[in-house]
């Protein structure tokens, strides 16, 4: 255990849904990111927040929509759902704002498919 | 840009050793990683390089040449539990940048 909780882990779920995706970080990190994975492209940065605020934006599309809350836990909502956003989203957290020496610690997971 | 680039898939055999090259424009990051990465699983952490050269970790190094854009990570004693991607990836400040990783496959 990483330490880094995503929830759910497998999400099934239709064209032009939505769907929000849960992530808690270790303890005691602020920053969390959000990753997608698909065969194809690897794994794919999409967004960083740190201690509640957005603080870096890489491949997201304007569907998708993250936060951080007070707790420090963090939602990815994905909505008009298209078969090409079925992939892996990970979540991974870190101590300090920058990633450091240490990088990522990453959750294990939420495998979407979109039918 | 901030491309990395590392061969798709390698094999080896059992207790051999193998070396998983990645190359990167050099402009843009101040630090690499690499992460191992079992089928349908997390990314683990197993080494970093922010200085020219090797780090070692028991059976794990890793080289960086900033210079020339180039690292490699080395596994020595191969197990079969090594299959796995490793995936190369670039620090900018606050994220990374991963390859598409490098499928290695061990046989006995």
């Amino acid at each position: 255990d990483s330490g880094v909780t995503q929830t759910p882990k497998h999400l099934i779920t239709a064209t032009g849904q939505r769907v929000t995706l849960r992530c808690s970080p270790r303890s005691g990190d602020l920053s969390v990111y959000w990753y997608q994975q698909s065969l194809d492209q690897g794994l794919q940065f999409l967004i960083q927040y740190y201690n509640g605020e957005e603080r870096a934006k890489g491949n997201i599309l304007e569907r998708f929509s993250a936060q951080q809350f007070p707790d420090l836990h963090s939602e990815l909502n994905l909505s008009s759902l298209e078969l090409g956003d079925s992939a892996l989203y990970f979540c991974a957290s870190a101590g300090m704002e920058w990633t450091g020496r240490y990088g990522y610690t990453f959750g294990s997971g939420t495998r979407l498919t979109v039918v | 840009g901030q491309n990395i680039d590392q061969p798709t898939e390698m094999t080896a055999t059992e207790g051999a050793i193998v070396q998983i090259n990645c190359t990167y424009q050099t402009s843009g990051f101040n630090g690499l990683f690499w992460y191992q990465q079992h089928a349908g699983e997390a990314p683990t952490f197993l080494s970093y390089n922010v200085l020219d050269g090797l780090e070692e970790k028991g059976r794990f190094s890793s080289f960086l040449s900033r210079s020339k854009g180039y690292s490699y990570l080395l596994l020595k004693e191969l197990q079969m539990k090594d299959s796995a991607s490793y995936l190369c990836a670039g620090q900018k400040y606050s994220t990374l940048t991963f390859g598409k990783g490098t499928m290695l496959l061990v046989s006995p």
